[in-house]
């Protein structure tokens, strides 16, 4: 079965660097999103991404944070300056079209920020 | 605006324990609805879904009605297994799709 495949599966980061983190979507999918998870809270919707442009994106969503699909396969999440509070679980998902019949997630980044 | 509230946890059972995980929903529209599992360590996989009201998602066992009336959308097995043990998320898509709402998700043990 098609998988979403994100890279690394933990990172460790120092507060105030830079992480990218990486996504290889389904193949014939149209739809990307971030969502993260902070131990022990909700999954929370960051962005989506179709058409190679943000389509919607939430208050966490800063200008901190990027997306990018830089070569047709990799979806990108890029944090410019990392802070303690952004340690969560990272979640890439993809969706063909008619993502309201559900999206395939990824199985995470674990972003530990000391 | 959207939203998902589902039974607190962390709930323990024996195996073959009947299961209800409660959901309810508010949400403009005509939300699809879904369960998502995490099992540990792993990403989130989807486990049912529900387009439009009436429909039952169903899959490995587990039984989901999307109830409009009541909003909810609980979640149902009649016998656990100990390879169920997981993390269950609740979670509404509007219509458009481009934003999932989850709920807090419920940690189920099944014990031998």
């Amino acid at each position: 079965e098609p998988e979403v495949t994100q890279t690394p599966s933990h990172q460790v980061t120092q507060m105030g660097q830079e992480v990218i983190l990486r996504c290889v979507p389904i193949s014939n999918h149209l739809y990307f999103y971030w969502y993260r998870q902070i131990l022990g809270q909700k999954v929370e919707f960051l962005v989506s991404f179709y058409n190679n442009e943000i389509s919607e994106k939430s208050e966490i969503f800063d200008d901190q944070f990027s997306v990018e699909r830089p070569d047709g396969s990799n979806f990108t999440l890029k944090i410019r300056s990392t802070k303690l509070e952004d340690s969560a679980m990272y979640f890439c998902a993809s969706s063909p079209p008619r993502p309201y019949y559900g999206y395939t997630f990824g199985s995470g980044t674990r972003l530990t920020v000391v | 605006g959207n939203s998902v509230t589902q039974m607190e946890g962390p709930v323990t059972l024996s195996e073959e324990a009947f299961l209800t995980i409660n959901c309810t929903y508010t949400a403009t529209g005509y939300p699809s609805l879904f369960w998502y599992v995490q099992y540990p360590g792993e990403g989130l996989q989807l486990l049912l879904k529900a387009t439009k009201a009436d429909d039952k998602g169903s899959n490995k066992g587990f039984e989901a009605t999307y109830r409009k009336e009541t909003t909810s959308f609980h979640l149902e097995k009649g016998s656990v297994q100990v390879s169920d043990s997981a993390v269950y998320f609740c979670a509404l898509s509007d219509q458009t799709g481009n934003q999932f709402y989850f709920g807090t998700g419920t940690s189920l043990t099944v014990i031998p």
